[in-house]
């Protein structure tokens, strides 16, 4: 499976500002998804990131609040913008296996709490 | 729509217990099923998977097998240590490429010594 990166692993945020997180993968991949994760929850997607277009967003959650980037077939950025102690949370990058298929593998997560 | 349901927890076992956490899904089509496994303070892993009725996923020495006629996919392992303890999620996928993925709540797992 893919090696997974993300920056920063965490990190305490004051309301009103916004974070980037930054995800490398150390192979090419197609599809790219982020995931929140609120404390004691399960996982809730964000978005979905192909590179070269518009990330497609779930019900729920908006650009303007989590703007993505996806420049290339390895890296990709999710900001979370405006933060409000709501917004504390692990945010989880995501992948395909090199082969494509149906299985997703995740990195390590960007524990972020917004004070 | 899809959906997986486990078994609540916590679920807190001494060392060496038998364990089984219980996952049944809602599906339309034959989705291919999974165990992720959450460490305190880490992302989550793949613990095993199955993607066609009667499969069995092993690793670690749990193992999960696919029950379409009881749409179950349990988690078992025979004796579970210490280092076991963290939060399981079932979660299944009917589409290629890791779209659709629909998560269980998840269930907490405690060893105790």
């Amino acid at each position: 499976s893919a090696v997974i990166s993300q920056k920063p692993s965490r990190d305490i945020c004051q309301r009103g500002t916004s974070l980037t997180i930054q995800c490398q993968v150390d192979s090419q991949v197609t599809m790219m998804f982020w995931y929140r994760q609120q404390p004691g929850q399960s996982l809730t997607l964000i978005a979905t990131a192909n590179q070269g277009s518009e990330a497609t967003y779930e019900s729920g959650f908006v650009i303007d609040k989590f703007p993505i980037s996806r420049p290339n077939l390895t890296f990709s950025t999710l900001t979370v913008s405006n933060m409000s102690p709501e917004d504390s949370s692990i945010y989880l990058c995501s992948v395909t296996g090199q082969s494509g298929g149906n299985t997703i593998y995740f990195g390590e997560g960007s524990w972020l709490t917004v004070v | 729509g899809d959906s997986v349901t486990q078994m609540e927890g916590p679920v807190t076992l001494s060392e060496e217990a038998f364990l089984t956490i219980n996952c049944t899904y809602t599906a339309t089509g034959y989705p291919s099923l999974f165990w992720y496994v959450q460490y305190p303070g880490e992302g989550l892993q793949l613990l095993l998977k199955a993607t066609k009725a009667d499969d069995k996923g092993s690793n670690k020495g749990f193992e999960a097998t696919y029950r379409k006629e009881t749409t179950s996919f349990h988690l078992e392992k025979g004796s579970v240590q210490v280092s076991d303890s963290a939060v399981y999620f079932c979660a299944l996928s009917e589409r290629n490429y890791g779209q659709n993925f629909v998560f269980g709540p998840g269930t907490r797992l405690s060893v105790l010594p």
